[in-house]
């Protein structure tokens, strides 16, 4: 079975301060690892998706994750962080991705991120 | 891009009654419809998966006669709570996929946050 581990639910920063959301998974198999973002009541928002291409991937809001098999680690970062970023993250993982079938995503759990002044 | 409508946002209902939650792809075939349920400050837990036009499947510890799910188009799926008690109280949420689709990967419905007096 695949998994995801994000270390620390909590994650407070400065305006202006690097973010890093840290995210380490499980697979037996190459895994296609995910990030979302979810505001207060909101459904989820992918910020960026790894599906074996490049191993840094770029995705919205400034946002971006490196995937590191030899570390098993799919960390998210920002260098900057606003205001506008506070929220609830989840890194998630998929199974095969396999032409006809529908594959289950498996979800960390959480690291909500607070930006201060 | 891909879209995902799920309808109400919020409900409020009596112990002891159904309560139906939509989800529609309205710009996107989704084949494949996962229900997750979130209680706060918590992760996602999916309860099932539903294809077009079969029974769904439901993870261990879920009430298939408590949680209806219909997917009767390539559209549209419904969660039903049936003679819903205060514990069903919860923010549930779907997602669609069209398997194979890599460039929708799973799009999400915005929520649905279901109180139960």
């Amino acid at each position: 079975a695949q998994s995801v581990t994000q270390l620390g639910s909590h994650v407070s920063v400065s305006e202006g301060a690097l973010v890093l959301l840290r995210c380490n998974y499980s697979s037996s198999v190459p895994p296609y690892l995910f990030w979302y973002v979810q505001y207060p009541n909101q459904g989820l928002q992918l910020l960026l998706k790894y599906t074996s291409a490049a191993t840094l991937v770029k995705g919205i809001n400034g946002f971006e994750a490196e995937f590191k098999k030899s570390e098993t680690s799919f960390h998210l970062t920002k260098p900057s962080a606003h205001m506008s970023d506070a929220a609830e993250y989840f890194c998630a993982v998929s199974d095969d991705w396999s032409p006809g079938t529908a594959s289950k995503l498996t979800f960390g759990t959480g690291t909500r991120l607070q930006v201060t002044l | 891009g891909a879209v995902v409508s799920q309808h109400p946002s919020r409900v409020i209902c009596k112990s002891g009654t159904s309560v139906k939650i939509e989800c529609r792809s309205l710009d996107f075939q989704a084949t494949t419809m996962f229900w997750y349920r979130q209680f706060p400050k918590k992760s996602l837990m999916l309860m099932a998966t539903s294809n077009e036009g079969s029974k769904a499947t439901y993870e261990q510890g879920v009430e298939k006669d408590k949680f209806l799910i219909n997917h009767a188009s390539l559209t549209l799926s419904t969660l039903t709570v049936t003679s819903a008690h205060p514990e069903d109280s919860s923010f549930y949420i779907c997602s669609a996929q069209t398997p194979g689709q890599r460039r929708y990967g799973y799009t999400f419905g915005s929520g649905t946050r279901l109180t139960v007096v």
